[in-house]
């Protein structure tokens, strides 16, 4: 399978501790994006890389959230001090260019 | 920023009918509108795309029609079969890279 890969699937963490997910993208796709989907909503946009610049990012990613995308090929998002409000999936997606975002399983989070 | 809203929130068709969903955008700069079915735990998946200076795009049972006077795009599924059951998505961006996504509509398609 050459899609975009996600790792964990599932974190159950609790209150206050670090997570860290993985990305691997498609295949010489330049650009990586994370997204965050809570349940009945749609994906809502966090970051984005070109290769390993990230260019991007949205309001809702606070201080507390980072990303890196070292070499250009699989990025990380980490969250330190999780809070209550961070349960939910987190989904990489990745494209060619402007080309359509391919996404990936996502990882879901659980706060406890 | 750009606000994308999607209608209906459900909907139940029988199968071999046609289901219809609407999106409205708000930012008259965006200009690449993609759709993406959600089966239950999932990844979502993209189905059909159309960029602004193209008013309609199909793709066998699958269409999607632009209005950018109004500013708004919808999703035409015929022939509906129970494996389209699932939660669809439209999304609209300006930006070419951020993604801003309806809330989604969950459709079911019973034998």
């Amino acid at each position: 399978d050459t899609g975009v890969s996600q790792d964990p699937r599932h974190k159950i963490t609790k209150r206050g501790q670090n997570v860290t997910f993985r990305c691997d993208p498609i295949s010489e796709h330049n650009r990586l994006y994370w997204y965050r989907q809570t349940l009945g909503q749609g994906p809502e946009f966090l970051t984005y890389f070109q290769n390993e610049a990230q260019l991007e990012k949205s309001r809702l990613l606070s201080d507390r959230f980072s990303a890196e995308r070292p070499k250009g090929s699989f990025s990380t998002l980490e969250i330190q001090r999780t809070e209550q409000g961070d349960s939910a999936m987190y989904l990489c997606a990745s494209s060619y260019g402007g080309q359509p975002q391919h996404f990936g399983d996502g990882t879901r989070l659980s706060i406890l | 920023g750009e606000n994308v809203e999607q209608h209906p929130s459900t909907l139940s068709v029988q199968e071999g009918d046609s289901a219809v969903i609407k999106c409205t955008y708000s930012d008259s700069a965006s200009n690449y509108f993609p759709w993406y079915k959600q089966e239950l735990g999932k990844r979502p998946q993209l189905i059909i795309d159309i960029r602004s200076n193209v008013g309609e795009k199909k793709d066998q049972r699958i269409a999607v029609t632009l209005n950018k006077t109004a500013k708004h795009f919808s999703l035409h599924i015929t022939e509906t079969q129970p494996e389209d059951s699932a939660v669809y998505f439209c999304a609209a961006t300006n930006s070419g890279y951020a993604l801003n996504f309806g809330k989604g509509t969950s459709l079911l398609v019973t034998p």
